[in-house]
């Protein structure tokens, strides 16, 4: 069975101020693919990046970024400079190869203030 | 393109009562996933579908619940004697490709509150 453990449940942050996501999992399996989606209070799913578990590259794209370490099971994401809008709640979620379905974290929701 | 739909957004029913929930998918994605978000979590898992078959309903809570999606496009999630418990968001997505490798596109979801 996959877990995702997302430790920090909310976090309240100025505008401008990098915020850090974290996001621990569990797997027995080799392949797997990891990916954030982004919740914003109108409620819609957004992805956001992928990783598989081949990968360890880290890498930025626009304002986000993310950090993947096999060693430690972790695969955190960081927004830089943050903004008002992203404002929401932000899941890590788990996938196996051939076992389809996403193992989602509890959530982190991020407040930025103006 | 069109995203995601779910039908209706909110959906309010009494105790006892049966309801269908509508999910049309990205035109060309053959996989669709039903998972359930109670507030304050992550969403769970209900059921995968690949084409018209339900390649996994592992998530289903028990047998009230069911999904269908004979043509394998548009699937309908249905609920007999819904119950308290069951009231929360029912969200669709949809991937094309190898199911589990490719990211899923979520829809707005179909808030259900059970009175």
């Amino acid at each position: 069975a996959q877990k995702v453990t997302q430790a920090q449940t909310e976090i309240s942050v100025v505008e401008k101020e990098d915020v850090t996501l974290d996001c621990v999992y569990e797997t027995r399996d080799t392949t797997y693919y990891l990916f954030w989606y982004k919740q914003p209070p109108s409620g819609e799913l957004v992805f956001l990046i992928r990783r598989n578990s081949f990968d360890e590259q880290n890498e930025i794209s626009g304002r986000y970024s993310w950090n993947f370490q096999k060693s430690t099971s972790s695969f955190n994401f960081t927004i830089t400079a943050s903004q008002v809008v992203d404002s929401a709640v932000y899941f890590c979620a788990l996938s196996v190869l051939l076992d389809y379905k996403l193992s989602f974290g509890a959530g982190t929701t991020v407040t930025v203030r103006a | 393109g069109a995203g995601v739909s779910q039908t209706p957004s909110n959906k309010v029913t009494e105790k006892g009562k049966y309801v269908e929930l509508r999910c049309d998918p990205i035109s060309g994605h053959t996989a669709l996933y039903w998972y359930r978000q109670s507030l304050g979590q992550g969403p769970e898992f209900l059921i995968y579908f690949q084409g018209t078959g339900a390649a996994d309903d592992s998530g289903l809570p028990n047998d009230r619940f069911f999904a269908v999606r004979p043509e394998g496009s548009v699937s309908t999630l249905k609920i007999q004697r819904t119950e308290r418990g069951d009231s929360a968001v029912y969200l669709c997505a949809s991937s094309f490709g190898l199911a589990g490798v490719n990211e899923q596109f979520f829809g707005p979801g179909t808030r259900l509150t059970v009175l």
